[in-house]
């Protein structure tokens, strides 16, 4: 398996909901990345788990909870969100530590992403 | 500190002909380098990867990047565009100090019939 599988594909939400995003490896990959990325622009980082201990977070606002419960899975948890986060959302994985190295180092597999839009 | 510059923000072509997308990098290390694809409302395609070995790269579909460090160049290139081709095209850097990426503001390829 050398997918990335996020879900929900599409999600509409109000400002006062509370909603998360998921996102699934197994490639046994140890790091794993949230992105966000408005129309027309580059995937912007937000948050990174390694070995699944948040490692970086982008001076993300508190409205958006990273939380990765195993080496598998993590997901994104939002809650009273506004208009200006709807985005594309990302997620990707890499190898970590004694499993990067050799042609695979430093190489993201991305998911295909979660359309977010908040009224 | 690493950095990386697509230096077209689009990118017209018609048909059967040649591709170029430009691309230049700084980094205070040894760089991995990499050009990703993205279709419109898709997730990230790694295209190829240079990570050090030879500088010639070869990815999917056909395309291939150079690496001259004397340019800090990394190019994407294409001998013949297909109407497939049409997407996003973001040229990335990382290096091994910080495990992350450094994407360019992405390249729009668009290929005429």
């Amino acid at each position: 398996d050398t997918e990335v599988t996020q879900t929900p594909k599409h999600l509409v939400m109000g400002m006062t909901n509370k909603k998360s995003l998921k996102c699934e490896q197994h490639m046994g990959h140890r790091a794993m990345y949230w992105y966000k990325q408005k129309a027309k622009k580059p995937p912007e980082l937000m948050f990174v788990y390694s070995y699944e201990k948040l490692s970086i977070n982008e001076s993300v606002p508190s409205r958006f909870s990273p939380e990765c419960p195993n080496s598998s899975l993590l997901n994104l948890h939002l809650h009273a969100l506004q208009p200006e986060d709807s985005a594309l959302y990302l997620c990707a994985s890499r190898a970590a530590g004694e499993l990067a190295g050799g042609s695979g180092a430093n190489v993201l597999t991305f998911g295909a992403g979660s359309r977010l839009t908040v009224l | 500190a690493q950095s990386v510059t697509q230096l077209d923000s689009h990118v017209s072509v018609s048909e059967g002909t040649p591709v170029l997308l430009r691309c230049n990098y700084s980094s205070s290390y040894s760089p991995s380098l990499f050009w990703y694809v993205q279709h419109p409302n898709k997730g990230l395609q790694l295209l190829l990867k240079y990570t050090s070995a030879a500088t010639l790269v070869k990815g999917i579909n056909g395309f291939e990047a150079e690496f001259k460090k004397s340019e800090t160049s990394f190019h994407l290139t294409k001998p013949s565009a297909h109407m497939s081709d049409a997407a996003e095209y973001f040229c990335v850097v990382s290096d091994e100090r910080y495990s992350t990426l450094t994407f360019g503001k992405g390249t729009m390829l668009l290929v005429s019939p």
